[in-house]
């Protein structure tokens, strides 16, 4: 097994909305709805954004949202503001037990 | 306030052992699985160990898997990762983090909420 697929990289304007896919396979993101994505400034630790595909934590903006179909999972962020520049995460919990996180998206607000 | 705190990263040579400590403060730690998580260099992020509340059932990542040990002590709400047989290419950023998951619900997440600062592993002669 190995990471999942995000696009290396994004960019948008502010304001537009942006999507990031994350692609696995029937054993990890197809298997479960336990699909999650972080977001992670540069020198600094990741912050959770979106869990169980769709669920924000308290205190996370509600223009984050996430939604999967089939093997993909996917998160949009709305109304793009300048500190939304940072990198990107998806993790699928998998078949045999473990995580899975994705290589990573940088998103750049233009 | 809810923090998790890493410790015990440094230099160590190839071959060689060394064991971090993620100490909790601020939550019930014993309550909550928690994991271990890795950055090297200037690349993703990537999973390497689960626990869950009492310690009992561990999970690895096969880059790691019979090298790598995960543990806690829930009176001294720490958790540990020891790591020998170390190799060049586990030189990163290592962070602790809680999952969402807690005795007090039957609900599983694998989702992680609260991560520490993280603490450096250099492996190299």
């Amino acid at each position: 097994q190995s990471a999942l697929t995000q696009p290396a990289s994004v960019s948008g304007s502010p304001g537009q909305s942006i999507t990031i896919s994350c692609t696995g396979t029937s054993s990890d993101v197809g298997a479960y709805n336990y699909v999650s994505w972080y977001q992670q400034h540069p020198d600094k630790a990741p912050k959770l954004l979106i869990y169980e595909v769709s669920d924000r934590p308290s205190g996370v903006s509600n223009r984050f949202s996430g939604s999967k179909s089939g093997n993909t999972a996917s998160l949009t962020i709305s109304g793009l503001q300048a500190e939304d520049e940072a990198d990107y995460y998806c993790s699928s919990y998998t078949t045999t037990s473990t995580l899975f996180f994705g290589g990573g998206t940088k998103l750049t607000v233009l | 306030e809810v923090q998790l705190v890493e410790s015990g990263g440094g230099l160590v040579q190839p071959g060689g052992s060394l064991r971090l400590s993620c100490a909790a403060s601020g939550f019930g730690f014993s309550s909550y699985w928690m994991h271990w998580v890795r950055q090297a260099p200037g690349k993703g992020l990537v999973w390497l160990s689960r626990i869950n509340s009492d310690g009992i059932r561990t999970t690895y990542a096969d880059s790691v898997k019979g090298r790598f040990t995960i543990s806690r002590d829930n009176a001294k709400n720490t958790l540990y990762l020891q790591m020998n047989s170390l190799r060049t290419e586990d030189t990163a950023v290592y962070y602790c983090a809680r999952d969402l998951t807690s005795v007090t619900s039957p609900l599983h997440f694998y989702a992680m909420d609260v991560w520490g600062q993280g603490t450096t592993v250099t492996v190299s002669s």
